[in-house]
C-alpha cells in the first residue's frame, strides 16, 4: 500500500525545537522529490520546503529559512523536518508529501503536483 | 511569496457545473505551466486533482478539468455531486526553487 506516515508532532514552547519524520512505503522513496506541507488550524495549505532525490538540493519558503532543515534518509524511506526557533505561527497539521515530479532530460524536476500524502501531524508552540 | 489569490466559497446544484478561479502574477501562475489543484475534506489530507494545468491523475473522475488564461487558472467541475463539497486549494509554481497555495475556496453543494 502506497502510504506516508508522519510522527513527531507535539506540543513545544516559543523559541524551542522539534523533528519531524515521515516513513514512506509502497513506492520509490529514494527516486521522489518530497516536499513537507503545513496548514494552520482553520486555515490555508502552506508549502514549507523540498528535497530532491538524492538530498543533494533542498529548497524553504522564506518564513522558515535558517530555521528549518528537511532531510532524508533514503536506506530507511524516511523524510525528515527538524524545526527550531519555533514561533507561534509555525502551529500548524505537516504534512509531507511527493512530487510526482517531471522527467527532464536526465533528472526529474518537481511540479508542485502533490499525489501522496500523509495524514499529518500536529505541531502547536505555545507557552 | 503572496498567496494566490482565490474566492472565498463558491457553490452549485447537484448536477450543475461549477468555476473556480485561482488568480496570481507573471510570477507564478502566469509564467509556469506548474499549476495544480487539491480537495480537501474536513480533517482529511489534500488529494491532487490536477496537475500541469490541465492533467488527470488516474482514479479521479473527468467531472474535473482544469485552464488557465494569463495570470488565472481555473478548475471546473461538471454534474456536480453531493461528494464534491469539500475545500479546493489552487497551487503554483512560483520561480525560485518556491511552490505558493492560494488561500482556498469552499465549495458547496446545494
Amino acid at each position: 500500500e502506497v502510504q506516508l506516515v508522519e510522527s513527531g508532532g507535539g506540543l513545544v514552547q516559543p523559541g524551542g525545537s522539534l523533528r519531524l519524520s515521515c516513513a514512506a512505503s509502497g513506492f520509490t522513496f529514494s527516486s521522489s522529490w518530497m516536499s513537507w506541507v503545513r496548514q494552520a488550524p482553520g486555515k490555508g495549505l502552506e508549502w514549507v520546503a523540498n528535497i530532491k532525490e538524492d538530498g543533494s538540493e533542498k529548497y524553504y519558503v522564506d518564513s522558515v529559512k535558517g530555521r528549518f532543515t528537511i532531510s532524508r534518509d533514503n536506506a530507511k524511506n524516511s523524510l525528515y523536518l527538524q524545526m527550531t526557533s519555533l514561533r507561534a505561527e509555525d502551529s500548524s497539521v505537516y504534512y509531507c508529501a511527493r512530487d510526482r515530479g517531471v522527467a527532464v532530460v536526465v533528472v526529474v524536476a518537481p511540479t508542485g503536483a502533490f499525489d501522496i500524502w500523509g495524514r499529518g501531524t500536529m505541531v502547536t508552540v505555545s507557552s | 511569496q503572496s498567496a494566490l489569490t482565490q474566492p472565498p466559497s463558491a457553490s452549485g446544484s447537484p448536477g450543475q457545473s461549477v468555476t473556480i478561479s485561482c488568480t496570481g502574477t507573471r510570477s507564478d501562475v502566469g509564467g509556469y505551466s506548474y499549476v495544480s489543484w487539491y480537495q480537501q475534506h474536513p480533517g482529511k489530507a489534500p488529494k491532487l486533482m490536477i496537475y500541469e494545468v490541465t492533467k488527470r491523475p488516474s482514479g479521479v473522475p473527468d467531472r474535473f478539468s482544469g485552464s488557465k488564461s494569463g495570470y488565472t487558472a481555473s478548475l471546473t467541475v461538471s454534474g456536480l455531486q453531493a461528494e464534491d463539497e469539500a475545500h479546493y486549494y489552487c497551487c503554483s509554481y512560483a520561480g525560485n526553487n518556491n511552490w505558493v497555495f492560494g488561500g482556498g475556496t469552499k465549495l458547496t453543494v446545494l
